[in-house]
């Protein structure tokens, strides 16, 4: 159980377009799901916290209006990154926490994003 | 606002040997939790344990335990029998009451046969 799946698990896209990466929670719903940027041998960076229903929230220097996150329901959450850039280029993770309230969040197999 | 910091960058093990990670960490809140999660080269996070700070009994989960201390703020992971599959970046994390998890830089470890 407690599955979190992510799609595409790579893109490449041209300068100056926009990607939209999902995450969906397969067998669970999740309440809060969590959007994670990793560069290369790098840590997770916090990007947004998303609510069903709810505007995201987003961490300080991540520009909302570049990185538009949209939790319609209980099982998908999907972040587009708008008017990408080569410096846009990396590896994006999300995870879900579930209706339950429990302490464990669940990761995805993240995204590769290469912007040519 | 919580912090947590990895002072080893990389480590190695020879397999089936013991070897602990370190991790000090900051948190102003008083409910608190701890996680030691793996990222091998497929980059899916794993969950390794987990440890909650009003437990003063340290976690274990099989070869993997940590050695919590709350004074200190310190809480290592202590794996045993080292194998092979668990070479992997290891991240320390912590999580207070808004869910959010803040990471340490990472350890890398190389299982040496």
């Amino acid at each position: 159980g407690a599955v979190v799946s992510q799609h595409p698990s790579r893109v490449i896209c041209k300068s100056g377009t926009s990607v939209k990466i999902e995450c969906r929670s397969l067998d669970f719903q999740a309440t809060t799901m969590f959007w994670y940027r990793q560069f290369p041998k790098k840590s997770l960076m916090l990007m947004a916290t998303s609510n069903e229903g709810s505007k995201a929230t987003y961490e300080q220097g991540v520009e909302k209006d570049k990185f538009l996150i949209n939790h319609a329901s209980l099982t998908l959450s999907t972040l587009t990154v708008t008017s990408a850039h080569p410096e846009d280029s990396s590896f994006y993770i999300c995870s879900a926490r579930g209706t339950d309230y429990s302490y464990e969040q669940y990761f995805g197999p993240g995204t590769r994003l290469t912007v040519t | 606002a919580q912090t947590v910091t990895q002072s080893q960058p990389e480590m190695s093990v020879q397999e089936a040997e013991t070897v602990t990670l370190s991790c000090t960490y900051d948190t102003s809140e008083s409910d608190y939790y701890l996680f030691w999660y793996k990222q091998p080269p497929s980059r899916q996070m794993i969950l390794v344990i987990r440890q909650e700070a009003y437990k003063q009994q340290n976690a274990t989960e099989n070869r993997f335990s940590v050695n919590f201390q709350k004074a200190a703020k310190s809480f290592s992971l202590k794996i045993s029998d080292s194998q092979l599959g668990d070479a992997a970046m290891y991240f320390c994390a912590s999580r207070g009451s808004n869910y959010k998890l803040t990471f340490g830089k990472g350890t890398l470890l190389t299982v040496n046969p």
